[in-house]
């Protein structure tokens, strides 16, 4: 256990589903973030909660929606995927932004 | 916004060899350096990491040399062993950016594999 945790491990969806992702640091850092991981790509940054507080990701289409309810819990709404949207999301906690990530084991989600 | 490049995309080598992956970036700005290892089905993992006030870092069998002039960095792995197979990923920021919430660019990412 890295101390990330994220759930569910797998998760099928239509593309008219709405699900949750659901990631939970035991670390007590400050900074967490979503990456996407697609074959052959590299690891895409999708969102940045610094102190709970959101940056921006105008590169990320709506049907994601992050939510941090505190420092030790982060959320990644879908809803409305699209098959492209089947990759490997990662959760990852750091002390300060940019710095020393610690990542979860990620969640693999596919779209039908 | 920052641009990492890493090569080789496979590289394999006989156990006990050596093996070197290399990773170029875009932002001069930039001043933190790790590399992150992942197994099949874990995420990714921190092995070492380098800042730029530093041109080199030892631990152990790995190491990671920083050439900020030519804005290139590498990972290097002796005496290579069976458990060292596995995908290793380099990654460029921007450490203490002022407030800024920003994250981690990774490169591409190298498949290691280590022959028996």
């Amino acid at each position: 256990e890295t101390g990330v945790t994220q759930t569910p491990r797998h998760l099928v969806m239509g593309m008219t589903n709405k699900k949750s992702l659901k990631c939970e640091q035991h670390l007590g850092h400050n900074a967490m973030y979503w990456y996407k991981q697609s074959a052959k790509k590299p690891l895409e940054l999708m969102f940045v909660y610094s102190l709970e507080e959101r940056v921006e990701n105008n590169s990320v289409p709506s049907r994601f929606s992050p939510e941090c309810p505190n420092s030790s819990h982060l959320f990644l709404h879908l809803h409305t995927l699209q098959p492209e949207d089947s990759a490997l999301y990662l959760c990852a906690s750091s002390p300060r932004t940019g710095l020393g990530y610690t990542f979860g084991s990620g969640t693999r989600l596919t779209v039908v | 916004g920052e641009n990492v490049e890493q090569h080789p995309s496979t590289l394999s080598v006989q156990e006990g060899d050596s093996a070197v992956i290399k990773c170029t970036y875009s932002d001069s700005a930039s001043n933190y350096f790790p590399w992150y290892k992942q197994e099949l089905g874990k995420g990714p993992q921190l092995i070492i990491d380098i800042r730029s006030n530093v041109g080199e870092k030892k631990d152990q069998r790995i190491a990671v040399t920083l050439n900020k002039t030519a804005k290139h960095f590498s990972l290097h792995i002796t005496e290579t062993q069976p458990e060292d197979s596995a995908v290793y990923f380099c990654a460029a920021s921007i450490k203490d950016s002022g407030g800024g919430a920003d994250g981690l660019t990774f490169g591409k990412g190298t498949h290691l594999i280590i022959q028996p």
